[in-house]
């Protein structure tokens, strides 16, 4: 069964430090992986994805991730956060094995302080 | 580029009422449809997803049924709310040439009292 984990409730971060949410998932082959972004009361946004090929994976809004399988890891950084970077951050696995639907992670909420 | 439209936008509803939700796609045609429910601090938990008119595939049993009446229309319904049913209620697609990447709508929040 695929699954995901996101060991980070929540972050609290200061605006333009760098920032890393963590994500290990848990899939029987090589995943399909997701990050989406939540502001409050809206719909997910989805940031990057990973499918195959070069494991430092480029997103909108300056993010990106990088599949690392020894590790079972998909991390989202950010070099410089900017206060509109204050959302929920969800990480999600699928792929071939499971008819392509996805597992979410629990979200992580990311708080920036002036 | 595809559009995601969920109505309403938020719905206050009493215990034993009936629902529906209704999700629609544009700029797309036959796309894979999901509806998700997002409780309270919790992630996503898919409910039901459909990859053509007329089928439906439940993830999770419980009081609420799906629908597609149309290409692309997606529809959630229950004959009747229990408390529990209470939380965001998400529809996503994903694209006949963007196979396996799902898009959301805006989401409908369901409060039941």
């Amino acid at each position: 069964a695929q699954s995901v984990t996101q060991p980070d409730i929540h972050i609290t971060v200061s605006e333009g430090a760098s920032l890393e949410l963590r994500c290990n998932y848990s899939y029987g082959a090589t995943p399909y992986l997701f990050w989406y972004v939540q502001s409050p009361g809206q719909g997910l946004q989805l940031l990057l994805k990973y499918f195959s090929g070069d494991t430092l994976v480029q997103g909108i809004k300056g993010f990106e991730a990088e599949f690392k399988r020894s590790q079972s890891s998909f991390n989202l950084r950010k070099p410089s956060v900017h206060w509109s970077d204050a959302a929920e951050y969800f990480c999600a696995v699928g792929g071939p094995s499971n008819d392509y639907k996805l597992s979410f992670g629990a979200g992580t909420t990311v708080t920036v302080r002036a | 580029s595809q559009t995601i439209h969920q109505w309403p936008a938020t719905l206050v509803q009493p215990v034993g009422s009936p629902l529906s939700l209704e999700c629609t796609v544009e700029g797309t045609s036959n796309p894979n449809l999901y509806w998700y429910r997002q409780a309270a601090g919790r992630g996503l938990q898919l409910l039901f997803y459909s990859v053509g008119i007329g089928q439906i595939s439940s993830e999770v049993p419980q009081n609420l049924s799906a629908s597609r009446p149309q290409d692309r229309q997606f529809i959630l319904s229950s004959k009747k709310l229990l408390l529990s049913d209470s939380g965001f209620y998400l529809c996503a697609c994903e694209l006949a040439g963007d196979t396996d990447t799902q898009y959301f709508g805006p989401g409908t929040r369901l409060t039941v009292l």
